[in-house]
């Protein structure tokens, strides 16, 4: 079946480091890829996401790139702020199954 | 901004007990899921539900459990007869087509004891 996986964190930083969190898939067909963002004590929130292969998603500072050649959607930001420390999870969506399947979150804290 | 309104946030529950959590999806939105997050664990998929009717669900999703669009506004999750390892978060969401958009709400945390 489907499957997403997410490099494994906590991951930390310091504020203005570079970020990039590793997202895979395993999926039959042209699945559609997201990026959700989970801060402290609040739900799910759609960062980003692309529809297609090459496609870049962009939002808030973060981009991901769609790649189906290494089918991966990783997610970078050039300089991140404590504001950014949160849960990320990589999902990906298929029309036949009508469902988002999630990566195992990665969490990020962003130290000043 | 539109958003999908779960109540309660949270829910304490004793074993045995039948629970029913609530979420009211954005007004023209057609499909509807439910998915659960245990503690420190991934988002899993519990069932989607489109047309009155479910249209997908997970191998989580057995005689425990059931949806209902009671009125057409509200989209709510039955849990029959708790037991402790369905303590968890239960967020809803909902999209206007399939799930390229979906929008999802805080999520109702649900403590069996």
């Amino acid at each position: 079946g489907d499957s997403v996986t997410q490099m494994e964190g906590p991951v930390t930083l310091s504020e203005e480091a570079f970020l990039t969190i590793n997202c895979t898939y395993t999926a039959t067909g042209y699945p559609s890829l997201f990026w959700y963002v989970q801060y402290p004590g609040e739900g799910l929130q759609l960062l980003l996401k692309a529809t297609k292969a090459d496609d870049k998603g962009s939002n808030k500072g973060f981009e991901a790139t769609y790649r189906k050649e290494t089918t991966s959607f990783h997610l970078e930001k050039g300089s991140v702020q404590v504001s950014d420390s949160a849960v990320y999870f990589c999902a990906l969506y298929k029309a036949a199954g009508n469902k988002l399947t999630f990566g195992g979150g990665t969490r990020v804290l962003v130290k000043p | 901004e539109p958003e999908v309104t779960q109540t309660p946030s949270h829910q304490v529950t004793q074993m045995g007990q039948e629970v029913i959590l609530r979420c009211v999806p954005i007004s023209n939105h057609l499909y509807f899921y439910w998915y659960r997050q245990i503690l420190g664990q991934k988002v899993e998929f519990l069932v989607s539900f489109y047309n009155n009717e479910i249209s997908e669900k997970s191998e989580i999703f057995d005689d425990q459990f059931s949806v209902e669009r009671p009125d057409g506004s509200n989209f709510t999750l039955k849990i029959r007869s708790t037991k402790l390892e369905d303590s968890a978060m239960y967020f809803c969401a909902s999209s206007g087509g399939g799930l390229t958009e979906a929008f999802f709400g805080q999520g109702t945390r649900l403590t069996v004891v």
